[in-house]
């Protein structure tokens, strides 16, 4: 079953918009969550992260939001850009956990 | 630095064949890991390594093995290849375990392709 949930495959936004991508998860000791940027034939790179004792995280563009009673995290690219399309995806890892948990991703598209 | 570095980048194997996918990080990390990758899925982790000489199964194991014998080095060994190994392999270091809030560094991976 999974455990980090990315329920939208796909999004398409305009340059200078905001960019709203979700992220939900299951297992209530998760307490770190991160996003991975992904371009195509390349590896994913680390964007953003939060800990479980913070509710919001910025840096420059990108902000992560989590909700802890929702179970929920969202990450904010304002304003978006041509270069942001790539797939992110959102993990997260707990106390007892001995790697990230991924979600499927969510492919980003910033048409100019 | 070169960071995580992973060989080959494209690889077709017939069935049965086997074939071993490198991967090498300077980083001093501990901890090394291979994922897989689906289309349309998230990386699904296949082993890990704390550190040289230990290495432990992840969620999907099944028809691979790994070793560690040096901190740089973490191959992935396909001994019998199979049509649903076919897949893009991640391999990701840290220093730290994950349950110290540390994030994972990555290859650019090994596109597999099992006919």
């Amino acid at each position: 079953d999974q455990q980090v949930k990315q329920n939208s495959p796909s999004l398409s936004v305009q340059e200078g918009r905001i960019s709203i991508l979700n992220c939900d998860y299951t297992n209530s000791m998760f307490d770190y969550f991160l996003w991975y940027k992904k371009y195509p034939a390349e590896g994913p790179t680390f964007l953003i992260s939060i800990s479980s004792i913070k509710d919001k995280n910025e840096d420059g563009r990108f902000t992560v939001f989590l909700n802890k009673s929702a179970k929920h995290l969202s990450l904010h690219i304002v304003p978006s850009q041509p270069g942001d399309s790539a797939v992110y995806f959102c993990a997260a890892s707990s106390q007892a956990g001995t790697a990230l948990i991924f979600g499927k991703g969510t492919t980003l598209s910033v048409s100019s | 630095n070169a960071g995580v570095t992973q060989t080959p980048k494209f690889r077709i194997l017939k069935i049965g064949q086997s074939m071993t996918l490198q991967c090498t990080q300077d980083m001093n990390h501990n901890y090394m890991y291979w994922y897989r990758q689906d289309p349309g899925m998230g990386l699904k982790l296949i082993y890990y390594s704390v550190g040289a000489g230990i290495t432990d199964k992840g969620e999907v194991p099944n028809g691979y093995n790994v070793s560690r014998s040096t901190t740089e080095d973490f191959p992935l060994r396909l001994e019998l290849a199979a049509p649903s190994q076919t897949s893009v392999y991640f391999c990701a270091s840290s220093y730290l375990t994950v349950a110290t809030n540390e994030k994972l560094f990555f290859g650019s991976g090994t596109q597999l392709s099992v006919l």
